[in-house]
């Protein structure tokens, strides 16, 4: 599975956009992207995935560049509970086994 | 969306007891399930993945004797941690994938807190 490098924290205030980078150089052609929450103590939350271009939910958005070797998750107008750890994921649509990084905590003060 | 419950939420436990923590998907079937450990202010660490009906797949480090895992059913998966120790204390998470096409998406447990006196 492929390794992800992400900043290990990010501050940001409400109401202002949020973008955090993922490198994943040497990700595989069948090797998807995907985002989680996780918010403390708790389980961690699905976000987005993605395998190209961009991708857009009703919470955020995934850009993803021509070579694939990062993403960035997009999260529009934060508020102070979007404040948690979000990690990137790279693997294979169909595999199950899910590896998780060190994650980037994102801070929001008012 | 899916729902993975866990029980109990938290628990503690006397160094040398055996601890049970149980997963189950609420709405859903799944033949595959997984468990993680997260120690404070680190990130999630796959321990094993539970397959319905078979033995569980263990990660490189992690201790299939000390940590037995049992899938009985498409709906619940256990987690017994045997002679708890205090370094045992830890976050235990589960999830599992709903089987679907599309997006690979897993749904994870709210956690279950372990604390070994």
């Amino acid at each position: 599975l492929a390794k992800t490098t992400q900043p290990i924290s990010m501050d940001s205030y409400e109401g202002q956009e949020v973008n955090i980078t993922c490198s994943h150089n040497n990700i595989a052609t069948n090797d998807y992207i995907t985002w989680y929450q996780q918010f403390p103590s708790q389980g961690p939350r699905f976000i987005i995935q993605g395998y190209k271009t961009k991708v857009t939910n009703e919470v955020a958005s995934l850009f993803i560049p021509a070579d694939r070797k990062s993403s960035t998750l997009s999260l529009p107008r934060v508020s102070l509970s979007d404040t948690a750890v979000y990690y990137c994921l790279v693997g294979a649509h169909n595999t199950d086994k899910l590896i998780f990084g060190t994650g980037t905590r994102l801070q929001v003060f008012p | 969306g899916a729902v993975v419950s866990q029980h109990p939420s938290w628990v503690i436990c006397k160094s040398g007891t055996s601890v049970k923590i149980e997963c189950r998907s609420l709405d859903f079937q799944a033949t595959t399930m997984f468990w993680y450990r997260q120690f404070p202010k680190q990130s999630l660490m796959l321990m094993a993945t539970s397959n319905e009906g078979s033995k569980a797949t263990y990660e490189q480090g992690v201790e299939k004797d000390k940590f037995l895992i049992n899938h009985a059913s498409l709906t619940l998966s256990t987690l017994t941690v045997t002679s708890a120790h205090p370094e045992d204390s830890s976050f235990y998470i589960c999830s599992a994938r709903v089987p679907a096409e599309g997006v690979n998406e897993q749904y994870f447990g709210p956690g279950t807190r372990l604390t070994v006196t």
